[in-house]
Formats: structure tokens, C-alpha cells, sequence
């Protein structure tokens, strides 16, 4: 299994523009997430995912979009980039049946200038 | 959920154990303990989690004091591979993945 697997791994965006990070599992996973990660922070929860056809916001959604039309799949779409978005980003999985680990992938470091 | 405090910064020498403290002083009854790392700039790596028994797997053992408002995990022998950011985590059982990461402590491992 490949886990969780997040693309671009870089990308330079410049200040209004708009894409997509991509992230998807192999896991079969109900439960999918994006966090955001600023320098020298802890992670915070951008929007979640219970299963397909399902999203809500976590706690910083500003700025972003999600949709979820398969169990693999959760992209986070971008609009109008901002500097405050220059972060890094993980998706992470979980399963309800388990002891409720999550599953990071790698991550996608995004800088806005 | 409950919020958590940690020391920022810890050394640990190679070898020896490394006991990292968290304080959950706000805990309830139904919200567990678990226990996240980072290493460098990676995805955070699932170690363990409790409710109020102790708990070990292969990576490391956790204490849950008896009236749970605080926690240490023991990593038994340091290596330089656990240097590491190690986030304290308390969440319910039903708010799954909502997890909110604290700045964890920074443990260094030195030889």
C-alpha cells in the first residue's frame, strides 16, 4: 500500500491564482483530512471529510474549497492565493473502525509571493 | 477537547530513555490520550494512545497518572532517528480526526 499520497510536493504560486493540491489513499478509508502547518506551529485542521458526498470545516477554512466524490480522492482547491496561505499542507486518513490513528502523507510546501 | 501542555525543548542522550511530560490537567472522562511525532518536516507518525491504563507497544510505553490530568511517553532507548517534534494530543473518541496539535516538544537526541 502507498498510503497517503500528496501532489505537487512544491509549489510557487503567485498572489491571486488559484490550484489544486491533490491527496489520495489506498487505505479504503472513510474519514479524509487537511491540515495546515505554519513554521515552527502545530498543525490546524482546514476541512474534513466523513466520507464521500461529505465535507465540513475545520478550523481554519477561509480561503479554501474541498469536495469529496470518492472514498480515495480529497483535493483542496485554492482560490485567489494569499501570502497567509504559504504553508505546508498534509492530508491525512483515518479509518472509524480502528483505534483512531490518522495517516499523514508527506506533504505539499506552498509558498505565495 | 482538552488542551494539553508541554515542555517546548528536551536532549536526550543516545542510549538512554527519554521521558517526555504532557499536562492534560482538563481532561474528561471520555477523551483519550495520544501521542503524535514529527520528524523534521514529514507527516506526524501515530506512537500510542490510552484512556487511563498504561499502555506499550514497540515504539514506546504511556503513563497515565491515576487522575489523568497528565501523562508521560517513554521512549525506552533514545536513538538518533527519534529526534523529533512529539505532539500531546487529547481528543474524544467521536471527534476522530479533529485532532488539535499543540507546538509539541522538541526532543534532540545527541550522541
Amino acid at each position: 500500500n502507498a498510503g497517503v499520497t500528496q501532489t505537487p510536493k512544491f509549489r510557487i504560486l503567485k498572489i491571486g491564482q488559484s490550484m489544486t493540491l491533490q491527496c489520495t489513499q489506498d487505505m479504503n478509508h472513510n474519514y479524509m483530512y487537511w491540515y495546515r502547518q505554519d513554521p515552527g506551529m502545530g498543525l490546524k485542521l482546514i476541512y474534513y471529510s466523513v466520507g464521500a458526498g461529505i465535507t465540513d470545516k475545520g478550523e481554519v477554512p477561509n480561503g479554501y474549497n474541498v469536495s469529496r466524490s470518492t472514498t480515495e480522492d480529497f483535493p483542496l482547491r485554492l482560490e485567489l492565493a494569499a501570502p497567509s496561505q504559504t504553508s505546508v499542507y498534509f492530508c491525512a486518513s483515518s479509518s472509524p473502525f480502528s483505534n483512531g490513528e490518522l495517516f499523514f502523507g508527506e506533504g505539499s510546501r506552498l509558498t505565495v509571493l | 477537547d482538552a488542551k494539553t501542555t508541554q515542555p517546548p525543548s528536551m536532549d536526550c542522550a543516545e542510549g538512554r530513555a527519554a521521558n517526555l511530560p504532557c499536562n492534560h490537567s482538563t481532561i474528561s472522562g471520555n477523551e483519550y490520550v495520544y501521542w503524535y511525532r514529527q520528524i523534521h518536516s514529514q507527516g506526524p507518525q501515530y506512537i500510542i494512545h490510552g484512556l487511563k491504563n498504561n499502555e506499550t507497544n514497540e515504539m514506546a510505553s504511556l503513563i497515565i497518572t491515576e487522575d489523568r490530568k497528565s501523562s508521560t511517553l517513554i521512549l525506552p532507548h533514545a536513538t538518533l532517528r527519534d529526534t523529533a517534534v512529539y505532539y500531546c494530543i487529547v481528543r474524544a473518541r467521536d471527534s476522530w480526526g479533529k485532532l488539535q496539535f499543540g507546538a509539541g516538544t522538541q526532543v534532540v537526541v545527541t550522541p
